[in-house]
């Protein structure tokens, strides 16, 4: 089993549409928790990071439920570009070493 | 600007011939960190170093080496370049009170 599982999409949205991503992952200890994003064939940026209570960020929310080992991310108002990949990562360890999932495509059209 | 530089951003090599792909951050940060990606898996850590001079592996770390001599380098060593090692490498760094890593551009490295 995958430490960080994510639905690989594509999820296929129009412009303005609310789109959710999901992701579990396996470790317990799991201590800090982002989302990245990740345009084709660019590099992994912080999207944002995700706490206990709940955070948001404009257009993005996300989510947090340790007891289920569960992390979300909503996007409101879709916008052509949040056309990418996001990625569900988790931290553990005193070196905060990142455990990647596979990461979900978002394609939003027109 | 801070960043993280690597290089090159493109490189064919055949196998067996040693490369090295160096990065670099003007950050001051402690921690470093080495990733593969490959269709389907994700990133894969490869190494990683928490200071100068203190490294460990990773997730995949059979057939690299790093050194970290200085702080804002962190190369990354091929010595008998694979077939299996054709993918696309992204070195990153991360501050001690930093929340997350900020990536290089990547590599993306073909051996034949």
């Amino acid at each position: 089993r995958k430490e960080v599982e994510q639905d690989p999409g594509p999820f296929n949205v129009p412009e303005g549409a609310t789109v959710a991503f999901n992701c579990t992952y396996s470790n317990s200890a799991s201590q800090s928790f982002f989302w990245y994003r990740q345009d084709c064939r660019k590099e992994p940026k912080l999207l944002m990071s995700v706490y206990s209570s709940g955070n948001e960020d404009g257009r993005f929310t996300a989510q947090l439920n340790r007891a289920s080992q569960y992390i979300s991310l909503l996007i409101r108002d879709s916008k052509l570009s949040d056309s990418a990949t996001y990625l569900c990562v988790v931290s553990s360890g005193g070196y905060n070493k990142l455990i990647f999932g596979a990461g979900t495509r978002l394609a939003v059209h027109p | 600007e801070a960043q993280v530089t690597q290089n090159p951003r493109y490189l064919i090599t055949v196998t067996g011939k040693k490369l090295t792909v160096t990065c670099s951050q003007n950050m001051n940060h402690e921690y470093m960190s080495w990733y593969r990606q490959d269709p389907g898996l994700g990133l894969r850590q490869i190494y990683y170093s928490m200071n100068v001079e203190v490294t460990d592996k990773g997730d995949v770390p059979e057939g690299y080496k790093v050194s970290r001599k200085e702080k804002r380098n962190f190369p990354l060593i091929l010595e008998s370049p694979s077939p299996n090692q054709t993918s696309l490498y992204f070195c990153a760094s991360k501050g001690r009170t930093n929340y997350g890593y900020t990536f290089g551009s990547g590599t993306r490295l073909t051996v034949v």
